[in-house]
């Protein structure tokens, strides 16, 4: 099976501050990295795929960039709505298997 | 819009079973593989199983496999994921997910979860 491991596992932020969330497969996926945004309570939603393709009505202050093993998911300002957790995805082959998140919070 | 309306969740005793259902809507649902992924209280999403958008194939995550059962019905836009033999680690909320389409496609759109409570 593929690891994903997510680094930090949280990080303090304030509003307007550009957040950085790294993201390591343990082998290569070629551009198959997902990013999904979880709030409290809520289901994730998707955010990015394919590494760096950004889905329709994402906020274009998102952005992902990477591949083989290595992958970053960049916030350029953050908004208040962004305080939530941020789970990378493998989508190269089964099981599919997630990092173990990284918390946003409020500095 | 897309729609996906998880149900069937509870309490149950560890050894029993439980078939969760999900209810698709506002797509050609037999255009789509569907996915269950898990999330126990306080944790990360673990991937449960995914299904073809005919049933031709099904993939499960080892720590389900034997014990839970994928499945499909076209004609009434549901998907289904049958559970036998639950764990107290079987605990968890179960969303289902779309799997996007093209090549090596994401999750793109999640149901909002049932929650599944495996206790004595």
């Amino acid at each position: 099976d593929i690891q994903m491991t997510q680094s930090p596992s949280s990080v303090s932020a304030s509003v307007g501050d550009r957040v950085t969330i790294t993201c390591r497969a343990s082998q290569g996926i070629s551009s198959w990295l997902v990013w999904y945004q979880q709030k409290p309570g809520k289901a994730p939603k998707l955010l990015i795929y394919a590494a760096s393709s950004l889905q329709s009505g994402v906020p274009s202050r998102f952005s992902g960039s990477g591949s083989g093993t290595d992958f970053t998911l960049t916030i350029s300002s953050l908004q208040p709505e962004d305080f939530a957790t941020y789970y990378c995805q493998q989508a190269n082959s089964f099981p599919l298997t997630f990092g173990g998140g990284t918390k946003v919070e409020i500095k | 819009q897309v729609q996906l309306v998880e149900s069937g969740g509870g309490v149950v005793q560890p050894g029993r079973s439980l078939r969760l259902s999900c209810a698709a809507s506002g797509f050609t649902f037999s255009n789509y593989g569907m996915h269950w992924v898990r999330q126990a209280p306080g944790k990360g999403l673990e991937w449960v199983a995914v299904i073809w958008n005919d049933g031709s194939k099904k993939y499960y995550a080892d720590s389900v496999k034997g014990r839970f059962t994928i499945s499909r019905d076209n004609s009434k836009n549901t998907l289904y994921l049958q559970m036998d033999s639950l764990r107290a680690e079987d605990t968890a909320v179960y969303y289902c997910a779309r799997w996007g389409g093209s090549v090596n496609p994401p999750l793109d759109y999640w149901g909002q979860g049932t929650l599944v409570t495996v206790s004595s």
